[in-house]
């Protein structure tokens, strides 16, 4: 158990459509990355937040954005989603900007 | 940008039989860290290596790294089931953002 949670654990969008993923993490923790894992692969980087505000985005194009609250939640917004989408999404948090990152189980999306 | 090669891509050991995975980086590494992956979950951080020639050990699990090399090793001793999961290295890339670039994975299979 890391603390981090995250929702939905599965979900099933078709092509074209919007999706939002949630990220809750450890108390205190100011500092949220989320990371795409494609099957087979290593997690890449998407974005981080700090205090709030994007401190960071890895090669992901616009339609991947996200926001950080001040009560440590987080979410990914993926627009115009494609097949290549499918994925499983992981949010990580860290206390302060640099430190040991505590990863959520994941949202594993599909897209049809 | 930074990558990072980890070698074997699989391994399958007899339960009780010693391993070792690798973990090469293109760039200088300023933090590589080790984390463990059950298929289709979170990372579940293992250890933290920052400075060249450091060690260090948790129960049957060793890591190391080789700062000139720009390499990691990961050994386990007396390999149980249990350690059965997919080995992924990450690399801070030193940046002002706490991002962390990862390997493909290494799974590793341990029969009884």
């Amino acid at each position: 158990e890391t603390g981090v949670t995250q929702s939905p654990t599965h979900l099933i969008k078709t092509r074209g459509q919007q999706v939002t993923l949630r990220c809750s993490s450890q108390s205190g923790h100011n500092t949220v990355s989320w990371y795409q894992q494609a099957l087979g692969q290593g997690p890449q980087f998407i974005f981080q937040y700090y205090r709030e505000e994007e401190n960071g985005r890895g090669n992901f194009p616009p339609r991947f954005s996200g926001l950080q609250f001040p009560n440590y939640s987080s979410e990914l917004n993926v627009n115009a989603l494609e097949l290549d989408d499918s994925a499983l999404y992981l949010c990580a948090s860290t206390l302060g900007q640099r430190g040991e990152q505590f990863f959520g189980p994941g949202t594993r999306l599909t897209v049809l | 940008s930074q990558e990072l090669e980890q070698s074997p891509q699989s391994l399958i050991v007899q339960e009780g039989k010693n391993l070792t995975i690798n973990c090469t980086s293109s760039k200088t590494l300023y933090g590589l860290y080790w984390y463990k992956q059950k298929y289709g979950e979170g990372l579940i951080f293992l250890m933290m290596l920052q400075k060249g020639g450091e060690e260090k050990s948790h129960e049957k699990i060793t890591a190391k790294l080789d700062e000139k090399k720009q390499q990691s090793s990961l050994h386990i001793t007396a390999s149980q089931p249990s350690h059965a999961g997919i080995y992924l290295c990450g690399a801070d890339s030193g940046g002002s953002n706490y991002k962390l670039t990862f390997g493909k994975g290494t799974l590793l299979t341990v029969n009884p």
